[in-house]
């Protein structure tokens, strides 16, 4: 049991290029998130998604795009990388709160640099 | 806006040495609670929660928590840290109804443990 992948580990950017992280959970969860984590800002919410074919916008979405089309996938998409957008990346994953009160499973994270 | 707030951004300590991390939060309504650990390289775990019940909450390694709604706070506590407890520690809220499960977490406190 893998619990959530996320892939790849490391990446290097030149600013404009454009990239997808991917995260898979084989956990059957319903809810799958994507995170930032900057120095001395916690980590911060991009973008959600509640279900298969579904996806919302959390607190810094701007200059990324996500894809749910798989309920085991969620994608996250730089279409052009910007040097602000150096951060390390987390997947999460949760069931709903009614059943799992939102404890949500993280992946080991990515480590993006955009130069 | 709802948000939390982490007092000590960096905390090193000796072995031994008691710990309190403090964490208040900002909503009015029902709350769940959650402090995570990011030990070095790995991903974000989660050392306890809270949901309803006992305010005070227990969880892995030694680790306590005493959720306080009257100062809206839910701070950490070890009666004494040893070497491997130096890590990055996020204290989370999400509220305890709705239904996208969203965490909002605080800055962070990293605590370096002196053998």
């Amino acid at each position: 049991n893998a619990g959530v992948t996320q892939t790849p580990k490391f990446r290097v950017l030149k600013t404009g290029q454009s990239m997808t992280l991917l995260c898979a959970q084989d956990m059957n969860h319903e809810y799958m998130y994507w995170y930032r984590q900057d120095p001395g800002m916690g980590l911060r919410l991009i973008h959600y998604s509640v279900g298969e074919g579904t996806t919302a916008k959390g607190e810094v979405p701007d200059g990324y795009n996500v894809s749910r089309l798989k309920k085991q996938n969620f994608l996250l998409g730089l279409e052009s990388a910007a040097p602000s957008q150096t951060s390390v990346y987390f997947c999460a994953s949760s069931q709903p709160l009614q059943l799992a009160k939102n404890i949500q499973y993280f992946g080991a994270g990515t480590r993006l640099s955009v130069l | 806006a709802q948000s939390v707030s982490q007092h000590n951004h960096h905390v090193i300590l000796s072995e031994a040495a008691s710990l309190e991390l403090g964490c208040n939060y900002s909503y009015g309504g029902t709350v769940n609670l959650f402090w995570y650990v990011q030990y070095p390289g790995q991903h974000l775990q989660l050392l306890l929660k809270y949901f309803s019940g006992d305010p005070l909450v227990k969880g892995i390694k030694g680790f306590e928590a005493e959720f306080i709604k009257s100062k809206f706070s839910f701070n950490l506590r070890k009666p004494s840290v040893q070497w491997s407890d130096t890590a990055e520690y996020f204290c989370a809220v999400t509220p305890g109804s709705g239904n996208t499960g969203k965490l909002i977490f605080g800055q962070g406190t990293t605590l370096q443990v002196k053998p």
